[in-house]
């Protein structure tokens, strides 16, 4: 299995401003995946990353807001830019080990809570 | 594509009683299944999946599900609720060439005494 943490737990932001948050796996991880789970919502994935490579995003989802890194085997950052109340959410990291296929289990960390006044 | 519809969002039980958590998929490939629980304030954790060969799958905490593809659902069930069983629960279905999950809306088991 792989631990997950997530820095920072919690947040509360000023509108305009931006805000990393960074995911530390306990092994060296395949895939790493960015949620976001709006307030009584479900998660919606936000973007895969991948070592080495540009990361994927998903319909609806852009870099320029969105940035992601992912630097080595354990590691990854998610930056919401410019921030708007609406981005008030959970962001949630998620990582798989091995070879990352269909039915490999993803471990999640606890999640980011962001509130954007 | 790949979708997964939870037929209630909210559903009670008293201590003891049969769970029942509703979860009907669509995928245009083979589907990978998956039921998840959110404790609160906690990340998602792994109750149990289908990948293929049986189609009734033990997961952890007395939990199972079974696959059943004529009706494309994927019910999760557990004999007895236990008051710790109270979370978010999710199900999943992977898509796609790599484990993409695709989540549904969840469903929130709250057990009363």
């Amino acid at each position: 299995s792989a631990v997950i943490s997530q820095k920072p737990s919690r947040d509360i932001c000023q509108r305009g401003t931006s805000l990393t948050i960074q995911c530390q796996v306990d092994s060296q991880v395949t895939m790493m995946f960015w949620y976001r789970q709006q307030p009584g919502q479900s998660l919606t994935l936000i973007a895969t990353a991948n070592q080495g490579s540009e990361a994927t995003y998903e319909s609806g989802f852009v870099i320029d807001k969105f940035p992601i890194s992912r630097p080595n085997l354990t590691f990854s950052t998610l930056t919401v830019s410019n921030m708007s109340p609406e981005d008030s959410s959970i962001y949630l990291c998620s990582a798989t080990l091995g070879l990352a296929g269909r039915g490999d289990e993803q471990f999640f960390g606890p999640g980011t809570r962001l509130t954007v006044l | 594509a790949q979708s997964v519809t939870q037929l209630g969002s909210h559903v009670s039980v008293s201590e003891g009683a049969l769970v029942l958590l509703r979860c009907n998929y669509s995928s245009s490939v083979p589907p990978y299944l998956f039921w998840y629980v959110q404790y609160p304030n906690q990340g998602l954790q792994l109750l149990l999946k289908y990948t293929t060969g049986a189609t009734l799958v033990k997961g952890i905490n007395g939990f199972e599900a079974e696959f059943k593809k004529s009706e494309t659902s994927f019910h999760l069930t557990k004999p007895s609720a236990h008051m710790s069983d109270a979370a978010e629960y999710f199900c999943a279905v992977s898509g796609g060439g790599y484990n993409k999950l695709i989540f549904g809306a969840g469903t929130r088991l709250a057990v009363h005494p």
